[in-house]
């Protein structure tokens, strides 16, 4: 079975510096990491993916993560964090060599909070 | 860009009602989800739809629960008698391929009173 487990709920950083969300995986095979964002009322935005390749993924609005398969890790990252970036971040993995239908199970998210 | 859309945005029903909500995946896209978000919880998979059955479905996705695809565009989710937690926001997503991330609608927020 794959999981997803997010251990802060929140993240307070001031603007300007770097933020870190962390994440960890459980799969079988090789995972299919994502970072997704959700802000208030709104839908899942997709950020940015890890499938195969460099363990360092770019991401949209300036957003990175590090894949670290020996600690089971995709640490979500941005050097300068700004205000607007405060949201509801959620890291979700699949496990390609589970089957079926291709599910993403989400971690429980982390609310990131930018303050001035 | 292409997106994910939903309807409705929001829905309330009574208890033991049926409900339809509805979605148009992105046109290029193969696969079709639907998840579920209890309010303050996180994010749960309902099903998946590939070639037009049923490809994987959670433990949630019981008899209550079924999902067509009427005609070329639309994907729809419907539940037979709505019961009080069944109160979710219900998000709909599609992807292109097993490789490719999943792009999520804006949600459809059920509330069963």
């Amino acid at each position: 079975a794959q999981s997803v487990a997010q251990p802060e709920d929140q993240v307070n950083v001031a603007e300007g510096n770097p933020l870190t969300v962390k994440c960890t995986y459980s799969v079988s095979g090789n995972p299919y990491l994502f970072w997704y964002v959700q802000y208030p009322n709104r839908g899942l935005q997709f950020l940015l993916k890890y499938i195969t390749g460099d363990n360092l993924v770019k991401g949209s609005y300036g957003f990175e993560a590090e894949f670290n398969k020996s600690q089971t890790s995709f640490h979500l990252k941005k050097p300068s964090a700004l205000v607007s970036d405060s949201a509801l971040y959620f890291c979700a993995v699949r496990d390609p060599t589970a089957g079926g239908g291709n599910k993403l199970t989400f971690g429980t998210g982390t609310q990131l909070k930018v303050e001035l | 860009e292409p997106e994910v859309t939903q309807t409705p945005s929001h829905q309330v029903t009574q208890m033991g009602q049926e409900v339809i909500l509805r979605c148009v995946p992105i046109s290029n896209h193969l696969y079709f989800y639907w998840y579920r978000q209890i309010l303050g919880q996180k994010v749960e998979f309902l099903v998946s739809f590939y070639n037009n059955e049923i490809s994987e479905k959670s433990e949630i996705f019981d008899d209550q629960f079924s999902v067509e695809r009427p005609d070329g565009s639309n994907f729809t989710l419907k539940i037979r008698s709505t019961k009080l937690e069944d109160s979710a926001m219900y998000f709909c997503a599609s992807s292109e391929s097993v490789y490719t991330e999943a792009f999520f609608g804006q949600g459809t927020r059920l509330t069963v009173v």
